[in-house]
């Protein structure tokens, strides 16, 4: 069974810093990896979604990153805002089951 | 609307009461996913559908838990005799078509299961 983990569990920041949330999987036969947001109490905000054959994907300040061969993804987020405080979840596609993380709890201090 | 709604948004029920969860999903959506998210954990995957067949139901913990969609729009996710290790978050999400699989998934807000 496809193992997702997510490191850090929790990261705070000053606003204005980049900073890099980590991902990895077990099994490298996927079709596609999706970063999503979730706000307390709220379901899930899709954020980036990498195919297997892509290497990053980029939408505003966000840049997702897929090392498909190590098992690996980045969300990068540049300038960070006190808006970007939230869990962040990344979900990998093997077929039609989604395998997630346990996502990273972000804040991100005015 | 044009995203995937579910309802009740929140739900209390007493051990051993039968509860039932809707999904309404995008429009046009051929696929159709349950997930259980306990508190501070990921969703954990339940079930799937393809219009109305359910093609995987690997996912569901017992069976106690039972999922439909008979006209292949809306969705329900029923739970018997509830417990209290059921009490989670239930989400549903939807996409558009199966046959191609890159397609993004799009999530309700869930529905929030407390059983005292």
């Amino acid at each position: 069974k496809q193992e997702v983990t997510q490191i850090p569990a929790a990261l705070s920041v000053p606003e204005g810093e980049n900073l890099v949330l980590n991902c990895s999987f077990t099994d490298s036969a996927i079709y596609n990896l999706q970063w999503f947001r979730q706000d307390p109490g709220k379901g899930l905000t899709s954020l980036l979604l990498i195919q297997s054959s892509q290497r990053e994907q980029t939408s505003g300040r966000l840049n997702a990153s897929l090392d498909k061969s190590s098992g690996r993804s980045t969300l990068y987020i540049a300038a960070s805002q006190p808006g970007d405080s939230a869990t962040y979840l990344c979900a990998v596609n093997a077929g039609n089951q989604f395998y997630f993380g346990t996502g990273t709890s972000l804040t991100v201090i005015p | 609307g044009a995203g995937v709604s579910q309802s009740p948004r929140y739900k209390v029920a007493k051990r051993g009461q039968d509860v039932a969860l809707r999904c309404d999903p995008i429009s046009g959506h051929v696929s159709l996913f349950w997930y259980q998210q306990a508190l501070g954990q990921g969703p954990e995957f339940l079930t799937y559908f393809q219009n109305e067949a359910q093609l995987d139901k690997s996912g569901l913990p017992s069976d106690r838990f039972f999922a439909e969609r008979p006209e292949g729009s809306v969705s329900t996710l029923k739970i018997q005799r509830t417990q209290q290790e059921d009490s989670a978050v239930y989400l549903c999400a939807s996409r558009i078509n199966r046959r191609i699989p890159y397609n993004e998934q799009f999530f309700g807000p869930g529905t929030r299961l407390t059983v005292l």
